[in-house]
């Protein structure tokens, strides 16, 4: 299996942050990467696909970027509601892994 | 909407069967996936079936243990799971897949509990 791994495990920020997550792959998946966000007690909700699509009705401060085996979530200005856990996920081969998590909290 | 249900304690050893109602979508034209979260811990894909359950795959870990069917006339999901061990603890999601090989997951339930203990 492909392993996935994130940094920073946790970042803190404050509201109207730029901020980064980097996510590495062990082999390459080329461009068949998604990102989730998930908030305490609830479902992950997806964010970017295809490396660096843009889900339907997920905010422009969301952006995504990279191939092969290094990709980059950036949040442009962070939002109160964008405090939550983020993972990535391949899905370039079976089986789908996921990422460990960046979560990100409150400066 | 996905809907899971049938998450409940069950003791090391025992088996679960586990269901996810569909609504708001063609059920039958989509593949359908089974992730799960142990507390704390990151998402894990469990399997997932075909629209016509003839194309299904597990995740590495899980030995023959699980088995994945769907039903399309009730728009269900299932999910049954055999010889269970504490660390199948969890919480079960079903997802909608979609994309290149299927792999990513639009719509997903609220999630199930499995918690195995004696």
């Amino acid at each position: 299996d492909i392993q996935m791994t994130q940094s920073p495990s946790t970042l803190s920020a404050s509201v109207g942050d730029r901020v980064s997550i980097t996510c590495r792959a062990s082999q390459s998946v080329t461009s068949w990467l998604a990102w989730y966000q998930q908030k305490p007690g609830k479902a992950p909700k997806l964010l970017i696909y295809k490396a660096s699509t843009l889900e339907s009705g997920v905010p422009s401060r969301f952006s995504g970027s990279g191939s092969g085996t290094e990709f980059t979530l950036t949040i442009s200005s962070l939002q109160p509601d964008d405090f939550a856990t983020y993972y990535c996920q391949q899905y370039n081969s079976y089986s789908f892994t996921f990422g460990p998590g960046t979560k990100v909290d409150i400066k | 909407q996905l809907v899971e249900s049938g998450g409940t304690l069950v003791e090391p050893g025992g088996s679960l069967r586990l269901s996810c109602a569909a609504s708001g979508f063609t059920f039958s034209n989509y593949y359908m996936s089974w992730i799960r979260q142990a507390p704390g811990r990151g998402l894990e894909w469990v399997s997932y079936i075909n629209p016509s359950s003839r194309a299904i795959y597990y995740g590495g870990s899980l030995k023959g243990r699980f088995t994945i069917s769907r039903d399309n006339a009730k728009n269900s999901l299932y999910l049954e799971m055999n010889s269970l061990r504490a660390e199948d603890t969890a919480i079960y999601y079903c997802a909608r897949s979609v994309g290149f090989s299927y792999g990513r997951f639009d719509y997903w339930g609220q999630g199930t509990l499995v918690t195995v203990s004696s």
